[in-house]
């Protein structure tokens, strides 16, 4: 499975916006850019993914880079509710997630 | 609609004791995956199936663990006996297949200690 490298750890303030970078330098031509989430105490939460080019919906825009070997998680204005841990997840034909450790989300008001 | 229904929510055991979680897919998926998450390991896959079919359960960590999806709306991962170190959260998971386009749909978990 293709690895992802994420900072451990980020902190933003409240309704400011948030990059949280992911890097996947050994990433396949056929690798999907999956991004989920999880909050204090819930099960893990699908927010976006992509391939080549930007996406958007209404949780989040997810970056490509041109040569696919890294992607920003945006979100755009970040509450309270958007503290959690981001996992950055290639995913290729087979339909199982690898996790990392993520990147934890500290949100300050 | 309904999401992935997990129960119990929380199991507490004795060591040596048999235990069973439950899941139940969102209706019309294909996919069903059960996953483990303990602070040291974090998030693993423990096995997955597709149609009810065990597909890889390279994750399973030794034969006490065992799963089963009897049909494609109720799946069961049972631990026998059990230990300990086997404390953790357990998740289910379903999707329907689409080459990877498509995301994975989480329960809510089941928090398991066993004393």
């Amino acid at each position: 499975d293709a690895k992802t490298t994420q900072p451990n750890s980020m902190e933003s303030n409240e309704e400011e916006p948030v990059h949280l970078p992911c890097n996947h330098s050994t990433i396949s031509g056929t690798d999907y850019i999956h991004w989920y989430r999880q909050l204090p105490s819930q099960g893990p939460e699908y927010v976006i993914h992509g391939l080549t080019s930007n996406v958007n919906n209404r949780m989040a825009s997810l970056a490509i880079a041109e040569d696919r070997k890294s992607s920003t998680l945006i979100l755009h204005r970040a509450t309270l509710r958007d503290a959690a841990v981001y996992y950055c997840i290639l995913i290729q034909g087979a339909q199982k997630l690898v996790f990392g450790q993520g990147t934890r989300l500290t949100i300050n008001p | 609609d309904a999401g992935v229904i997990q129960s119990p929510r929380h199991e507490v055991t004795e060591m040596g004791q048999e235990v069973t979680l439950r899941c139940k897919p969102i209706s019309g998926h294909d996919y069903l995956f059960w996953y483990r998450q303990t602070m040291m390991r974090g998030l693993e896959l423990l096995i997955y199936f597709n149609n009810n079919v065990p597909i890889d359960d390279s994750g399973m960590p030794e034969d006490r663990f065992s799963a089963k999806m009897p049909n494609a709306s109720f799946s069961t991962l049972k631990i026998q006996p059990s230990e300990p170190r086997d404390s953790a959260v357990y998740f289910c998971a379903s999707s329907k297949w689409t080459g990877g386009t498509k995301p994975q749909h989480f329960g809510d978990g089941t928090r398991l200690s066993i004393l």
